[in-house]
């Protein structure tokens, strides 16, 4: 496809469980951003990738959330032991460079509910 | 702190009756200041990328502007079509990651 998609595009689960997110990012596109949104505001970051690394993981909000990227291309957020505070859409986007050089195209979004 | 503010919150426009919606920013070095279009259900679309005070971008019906502290994303005779949430996003200079704004929800009724 053209655009970036993520998968699933909703995921119900319940507190303490685990969830894995994914994010296909544009083909080619070297830098990969996840954000965080909750209703009625805006992305929050949460981490960037360049390539396979994660070049700012400053938004991460505590150790339950990590990322991986592992060939460069398609990436995983993963969430473990849950929390109703953890709802929230989560968007991926991709740009050709990074660091701002480049437009950042958004994917759908994946619509987190914790119950 | 550095913070990026959006006003109006939320904003009904009759459709051709021109607007503008303000972003502003609280900043110690500002890289960029970009401008997406985010529909219900969907992630945002990108409009507009200004980088230096004076800059002006401009696409159909939206103009955007920039300032050493805000930016301005004026709306000419609007149609039902561009109700949207209108987000602005900050790309400082110390960083490499984006502070987005919460957004201006606009509606334009026919």
């Amino acid at each position: 496809g053209a655009g970036v998609s993520q998968t699933p595009s909703n995921k119900v689960t319940e507190k303490g469980k685990y969830v894995e997110l994914r994010c296909d990012p544009i083909s080619g596109h070297t830098a990969l951003y996840w954000y965080r949104q909750s209703l009625g505001q805006g992305p929050e970051f949460l981490i960037y990738f360049q390539g396979t690394g994660a070049a700012d993981d400053s938004g991460l909000p505590n150790d339950r959330f990590f990322a991986v990227r592992p060939e460069g291309s398609v990436s995983t957020l993963k969430i473990q032991r849950t929390e109703r505070g953890d709802s929230a859409v989560y968007l991926c986007a991709s740009s050709l460079a990074g660091a701002g050089a480049d437009t950042q195209y958004f994917g759908p979004g994946t619509r987190l509910t914790v119950l | 702190e550095d913070q990026v503010t959006q006003s109006p919150e939320a904003l009904r426009l009759q459709e051709g009756e021109s607007s503008s919606l303000n972003c502003s920013y609280t900043v110690s070095g500002l890289r960029g200041l970009f401008w997406y279009r985010q529909d219900p259900g969907k992630g945002p679309e990108f409009l507009f990328t200004l980088y230096s005070a004076g800059e002006e971008k401009e696409k159909e019906r939206l103009k955007a502007t920039l300032t050493k502290k805000e930016s301005f994303l004026h709306i000419t005779a609007p149609k039902p079509e561009d109700s949207a949430t209108y987000l602005c996003a900050v790309l400082f200079n110390y960083g490499q990651n984006f502070v987005f704004g919460p957004g201006t929800r606009l509606s334009v009724l026919p």
